[in-house]
């Protein structure tokens, strides 16, 4: 069946180390990718996407994220987290170009540790 | 830019009764979705309404659930009766293009509690 998989439900980081929170789908073809956040009462904020080309993607906030095909992956990464990215990141895919809906993964939440 | 508004944020009921949920797109946003989250599990689509027409509404699942979208501004999502599993949090979106690459706007959400 086709889906999009966060292996990782919970993840704790200290403030100031590398993080990097993974995605993989299943799909047939290339999707769309999309990464989101959702800080504690806020709604989900798009932090970058990949549509084609350069296969590494940078977005907001510092934050990073690698295609790599042959893995059916899209990994977001920071190199250095602050307090302020705990958080719920929630990995996403259009299945074609002009797709009218998102498919998501289950999301993984972001612990930080002072 | 006023954002996309969802109210209630919270909500409480028993089994068997009626919510309403709204949302508000941001102003000139033709396109609007509903998604809704189920506890602990993936955020699903439900509908996307193009103006006052629905375009998709292939995640609705089942007829207790109803929405509209009068005169193409705000939306609304009905739960009649509302049941356990209903509860979750329901994400409303709206967007400029109809096409995810055009980026959709989320709102903060409003969690569904049934009891």
């Amino acid at each position: 069946a086709q889906s999009v998989t966060q292996p990782d439900i919970h993840i704790t980081v200290s403030e100031g180390a590398s993080l990097e929170l993974r995605c993989n789908y299943s799909y047939g073809a290339t999707p769309y990718l999309f990464w989101y956040v959702q800080s504690p009462g806020q709604g989900l904020q798009l932090l970058l996407k990949y549509f084609s080309g350069d296969t590494l993607v940078q977005g907001i906030k510092g934050f990073e994220a690698e295609f790599k095909r042959s893995q059916s992956s899209f990994n977001l990464r920071k190199p250095s987290v602050h307090w302020s990215d705990a958080a719920e990141y929630f990995c996403a895919v259009a299945l074609i170009q002009g797709a009218q809906k998102l498919v998501f993964g289950q999301g993984t939440r972001l612990t930080i540790n002072p | 830019e006023a954002g996309v508004t969802q109210f209630p944020s919270h909500s409480v009921i028993e089994k068997g009764q009626t919510v309403t949920l709204r949302c508000d797109p941001i102003s000139g946003h033709d396109n609007l979705y509903w998604y809704r989250r189920v506890m602990g599990k993936e955020i699903k689509f439900l509908l996307h309404f193009v103006k006052e027409s629905k375009q998709d509404e292939s995640g609705m699942p089942n007829n207790r659930f109803l929405a509209e979208r009068t005169g193409g501004t705000y939306s609304t999502l009905k739960v009649q009766p509302a049941e356990l599993e209903d509860s979750g949090v329901y994400f409303c979106a709206s967007s400029q293009g109809s096409a995810v690459g055009y980026g959709y706007t989320f709102g903060s959400g409003t969690r569904l509690t049934v009891v």
